[in-house]
């Protein structure tokens, strides 16, 4: 497709359960972001990666939070023993370089019951 | 450490009149400045970025911004405002050295009244 695309688009899980949110950047994009965005509050940096180089992990809130991306490809972002704070909308961006803007993909709203 | 601060939460406007939302920065070293738009249930969408050069910056949907370094502000305008522009607004900045993610501001919501 032509834009980022992300999946599942919502997300329904017990706490305590690990989920797996999927992301589908642009092709060609060598930079891909993830962001948190909770009810009402603007974005979060969680990680970010650049081509080889080894990925931004500052913006991950605890260690229950881990990413993987292959190569230019796709991404995995992975919450284990979910807690109900993480209840929130996980938005993935890729853009062609560092300077150049990020394009969005339409979220993984992930709800913790 | 860079930071965005958006200090209005709700900006209402009638159609047809002139809009602007504002946004102040902090970062080190020279800023790269994005303004996204949301519209409810959909993704962001980039309106227009700052990097280099004229400090008068236009993007989509006639929407404009204006870089001021002295202020480090980084104002969104519209010099005519339509209802379909209703939407939330948010402000981001990176600085051209170190982190390459964007720290966005917690966002305006636009209310355009017919």
């Amino acid at each position: 497709g032509a834009g980022v695309s992300q999946s599942p688009s919502n997300k329904v899980t017990e706490k305590g359960k690990d989920v797996e949110l999927r992301c589908d950047p642009i092709s060609g994009h060598t930079a891909l972001y993830w962001y948190r965005q909770r009810l009402g509050q603007g974005l979060e940096f969680l990680i970010y990666f650049q081509g080889n180089s080894a990925p931004d992990k500052s913006g991950l809130p605890s260690d229950r939070f881990s990413a993987e991306r292959t190569g230019e490809s796709v991404s995995t972002l992975t919450i284990q023993r979910t807690q109900q704070e993480d209840s929130a909308v996980y938005l993935c961006a890729s853009s062609s370089g560092a300077g150049n803007e990020q394009f969005f993909g339409p979220g993984t709203r992930l709800t913790v019951l | 450490a860079q930071s965005v601060a958006q200090p209005e939460d709700q900006v209402n406007v009638a159609e047809g009149n002139p809009l602007t939302v504002k946004c102040t920065y902090s970062v080190s070293g020279n800023p790269y400045l994005f303004w996204y738009v949301q519209y409810p249930n959909r993704g962001l969408q980039f309106l227009l970025k700052y990097i280099t050069g004229d400090n008068l910056v236009k993007g989509s949907y006639g929407f404009e911004a204006e870089f001021n370094k002295s202020q480090t502000s980084f104002h969104l305008k519209k010099p005519s405002a339509l209802v379909s522009d209703s939407a939330l607004y948010f402000c981001a900045v990176r600085g051209d050295t170190g982190r390459r993610a964007l720290t966005f501001g917690s966002g305006t919501r636009l209310q355009v009244q017919p």
